[in-house]
Order: structure tokens, then C-alpha cells, then sequence
């Protein structure tokens, strides 16, 4: 896990709060993935980042912005949740995108709870 | 449309037991497929995955699984599980035809008993 940090681990927030998830890749790899990770539902597929390009971004509510500066950095910009908003994000990153057989290496994760 | 199924949302063993979790898929072109582990409080680690060649493929800590083309199954298995075993296991596909996204199966909890 140490290829993938996160930071915070845990973030408490009120729904008028904003705050940043901040993930950093150690891997050299090329594209980079947030997941959200709620109870009882499979992993769900936020943003994707391909050479610092935003290339999926899958329905997900404005009130999540995602920034991606360079290759090895991914941000998780949080403003006016709300409390279903609770979950586990993840973050990942793989050699490439566009590559079938690439694995995926995720971070430990932050846990959101949003009050 | 890709998709893959985890029948069990829990698997109970007695350590030094093999183990089993179970994996089926549906993809449209040759699947890609993949297990992950989830400890609690941590990320996903990656365990193992199928690309092509031999059906049995061998992972980290002792982990195998078998792929089965016919029964589209892609089953995780351990000859002799360890407390420690215990976490949250998912499975995961891909396939080769455009489609790039990682599905993920819902999760198998293992608890394994001393």
C-alpha cells in the first residue's frame, strides 16, 4: 500500500464544509481512479485520470471536483455533501488506462462522514 | 455489458480448512479477471489475476484460482486458510473489447475460525 497514499485517513465535515481529498502515487504509473466504497454496494467508479486528463467521469454529482495537476497526484475536492456522501473514497492508479490487463493498486482509503 | 457476480455474501472455515469464495462473470469479448483483498480500515491489495494461458493462476499468500471458460467462473481458493485470511475478498473483470472500465463484484466476506 505504500505505492498509494491518501490523506486525510479520516475526514469529518459538516454539509456546508469544503475540504480535499489528496492521493499520491509512488508507481510511475499513467492513469489514476477514484472510488467511492459505501456499505453493502459494490466499489463505484468516480473519475478517471489518464495523463493528467480527465477521461470517465461517471454521473457523479458537481458537489465532487476532482484535479489531477501531474501524473502522480489526484485530488478529491468536497463541497456542500451530504450525509448519503459518507463512504469510503479510494483512490488507485495503473500503468495505463486504455490497457485491459493492467492491474489496478489502490490507496488505504479515506473515510468521509459527512454530518 | 460486463458484469460479475459474488453468490456469497459470507464464507465461514475452520482455519487449517481449504477455502473457497466464489466468482462468476459475464463479458463480452475474452475476460480479464482479477481478486482483490480489502482488510479492514485499508485499500484494496491485489491478490491475483487472469489474463491467458494456464486456468490455474497463483497469487499472494498462498492464494490460487481456477478459471473455468465453460462455467464463466473464476473461483478463489486456498489449500489451508489462516485466521488471518479473514477480510473482505472481491472479484473483479475486464474485457478486450473497448470496454476499460474494472467492474467489481459486491464483496465475499471470509471469516475464518481458529
Amino acid at each position: 500500500e505504500t505505492g498509494v497514499t491518501q490523506t486525510p485517513r479520516h475526514l469529518v465535515m459538516g454539509m456546508t464544509n469544503k475540504k480535499s481529498l489528496k492521493c499520491e502515487q509512488h508507481l510511475g504509473h499513467n492513469a489514476m481512479y477514484w472510488y467511492k466504497q459505501s456499505a453493502k454496494k459494490p466499489l463505484e467508479l468516480m473519475f478517471v485520470y489518464s495523463l493528467e486528463e480527465r477521461v470517465e467521469n461517471n454521473s457523479v454529482p458537481s458537489r465532487f471536483s476532482p484535479e489531477c495537476p501531474n501524473s502522480s497526484h489526484l485530488f478529491l475536492h468536497l463541497h456542500t455533501l451530504q450525509p448519503e456522501d459518507s463512504a469510503l473514497y479510494l483512490c488507485a492508479s495503473s500503468q495505463r488506462y486504455r490497457t485491459s490487463t493492467d492491474t489496478q493498486y489502490f490507496g488505504p482509503g479515506t473515510r468521509l462522514t459527512v454530518l | 455489458a460486463q458484469s460479475v457476480a459474488q453468490p456469497e455474501d459470507q464464507v465461514n472455515v475452520a482455519e487449517g480448512n481449504p477455502l473457497t469464495v466464489k466468482c462468476t462473470y459475464s463479458v463480452s469479448g475474452n475476460p480479464y479477471l482479477f481478486w482483490y483483498v480489502q482488510y479492514p480500515n485499508r485499500g484494496l491489495q491485489f491478490l491475483l489475476k487472469y489474463i491467458t494461458g494456464d486456468n490455474l493462476v497463483k497469487g499472494s499468500y498462498g492464494f490460487e484460482a481456477e478459471f473455468n471458460k465453460s462455467q464463466t467462473s473464476f473461483h478463489l481458493k486456498k489449500p489451508s486458510a489462516l485466521v488471518s485470511d479473514s477480510a473482505l475478498y472481491f472479484c473483479a473483470v475486464r474485457d478486450n473489447t473497448g470496454g476499460f472500465k474494472t467492474i467489481f463484484g459486491a464483496g465475499t466476506r471470509l471469516f475464518v475460525k481458529a
